[in-house]
């Protein structure tokens, strides 16, 4: 069945901590992997995506991904948050082409204290 | 900036009432998605369309639920009757599909519509 898990539901940090938010898939074939982030009251905005060639992949506001195709694994990671960076993470997952709809986590919760 | 527009960005109804929601994709997008996030569900898929036609309403209760896009610059999804396990956020979301690449799945969503039904 393909599927997406974020394991860690809440994250609490302190400001200038390190980030990693994992995210693996269960999908058959090529994937495309996508970040999704969706601030406090407003709708999801892409932060990152992956179609192919590198496998880290850098996005907006300092994150960035490694797709590790061994380890079915999209894990978002920023060297160090800001008070800006509590949000919502999704992780979603899709087939390459289209008409391949978007398979999404659950999100993972993060809180950053100041 | 382009943005997905939607209408009304809360709506606080009866149980029994019909509800729609409208949904202005960004221009020359041609493919247009419904959403609907719960905390307990978080997102659920409920309708695809691409140049229009709906490709995937499977996530949908088609007893009482119905997407259509009238013309590419309008989605609507109705409520009909509406029922308290109905209250969520419904977000609407457009993208970019060509036949080349999976920009289908780049998507810009809307701000969301809160629905409330007591």
């Amino acid at each position: 069945a393909q599927s997406v898990s974020q394991h860690n539901h809440h994250v609490i940090l302190s400001e200038a901590a390190s980030l990693e938010l994992g995210c693996n898939y269960s999908y058959g074939g090529t994937v495309n992997l996508f970040w999704y982030v969706q601030y406090p009251g407003q709708h999801l905005q892409l932060l990152l995506k992956y179609f192919s060639g590198d496998p880290l992949v850098k996005g907006i506001k300092g994150f960035e991904a490694e797709f590790i195709k061994s380890k079915f694994s999209f894990n978002l990671r920023k060297p160090s948050v800001q008070w800006s960076d509590t949000a919502e993470y999704f992780c979603a997952v899709s087939g390459a082409g289209n008409n391949r709809k978007l398979i999404w986590g659950l999100g993972t919760s993060l809180a950053v204290n100041p | 900036d382009a943005r997905v527009t939607q209408t009304p960005r809360h709506k606080v109804t009866e149980m029994g009432q019909e509800v729609t929601m409208r949904c202005q994709p960004i221009l020359g997008h041609n493919t247009v998605f419904w959403y609907r996030q719960t905390m307990m569900q978080g997102l659920e898929l409920l309708a695809y369309f691409r140049n229009r036609a709906p490709l995937d309403d499977s996530g949908m209760p088609k007893d009482r639920f119905s997407a259509e896009m009238p013309d590419a610059t309008l989605a609507t999804l109705k409520i009909q009757p509406s029922e308290p396990r109905d209250s969520a956020v419904y977000f609407c979301a457009s993208g970019l599909g060509t036949g080349l690449g999976s920009g289908a799945n780049v998507l810009t969503f809307g701000a969301g519509s809160r629905l409330t039904v007591l």
